[in-house]
């Protein structure tokens, strides 16, 4: 079974500032794909980025990107230029490329970002 | 397109009462799964679809029953509430492997 691991419960970082994420993950499968989800006061799950571990070229959203280490199962999210609206918990997922374990989305425990003004 | 919809948003329930949590698509989505959020705990699946007619167990099934008789609708049935019941739950759909799940916006329920 895929385990997924955030090991910041907490986080900071000063508006237009730059922060990281960090996300390891455990897997025996060569293929999958791996997300970060952002969940807002609202409770509200929003993705964020999307990752396929075939490309060996990092996903970019916006202001968000990922440094996705496959040999050392790493998978972590920068937010630059932070904004006040980027305060909230962040998770990172894993999916299976397996048609019945892909339905299953593993998560970590989640990061609480807070953006000080 | 609304997207996943789930009702109630709240919901207080007496500890044995049983309940249904509702949650449709409208996007033809073939995977639906649920969720429940626990501080600290991140999400953990209870049961997933993979099509209508089709459900399997996820990590945290005890106590809560699922049918998938249409492709739009996933409904999550409490037996006999229990205070450790108590979470935020999410429905969730998908397209295909390859593609994120969309959430509805959770049901927050409380057992006493």
């Amino acid at each position: 079974a895929q385990t997924v691991t955030q090991s910041q419960p907490e986080m900071s970082v000063q508006e237009a500032e730059t922060v990281t994420l960090s996300c390891t993950y455990d897997t025996s499968e060569s293929d999958y794909y791996l997300f970060w989800y952002k969940q807002p006061p609202s409770r509200q799950m929003i993705l964020v980025i999307r990752q396929e571990a075939y490309k060996q070229q990092n996903a970019t959203e916006n202001r968000f990107s990922v440094n996705f280490q496959k040999a050392a199962k790493s998978f972590s999210l920068k937010i630059s230029d932070s904004q006040l609206g980027d305060a909230a918990m962040y998770f990172c997922a894993y999916r299976s490329v397996q048609e019945t374990s892909g339905s299953r989305l593993t998560f970590g425990e989640g990061t609480q970002l807070t953006v000080n003004p | 397109n609304a997207g996943v919809t789930q009702t109630p948003k709240f919901q207080v329930l007496k500890t044995g009462q049983s309940m249904t949590l509702q949650c449709a698509q409208d996007m033809n989505h073939e995977y639906m799964s649920w969720y429940r959020q626990d501080p600290g705990m991140g999400l953990r699946l209870i049961h997933y679809s993979v099509g209508a007619g089709i459900t399997d167990q996820g990590e945290v099934p005890n106590g809560y029953n699922v049918s998938r008789s249409t492709t739009e609708d996933f409904p999550l049935r409490l037996l006999s509430a229990a205070p450790s019941q108590t979470s935020v739950y999410f429905c969730a759909s998908s397209q295909r492997v390859n593609y994120g799940y969309t959430f509805g916006s959770g049901t927050r329920l409380t057992v006493v």
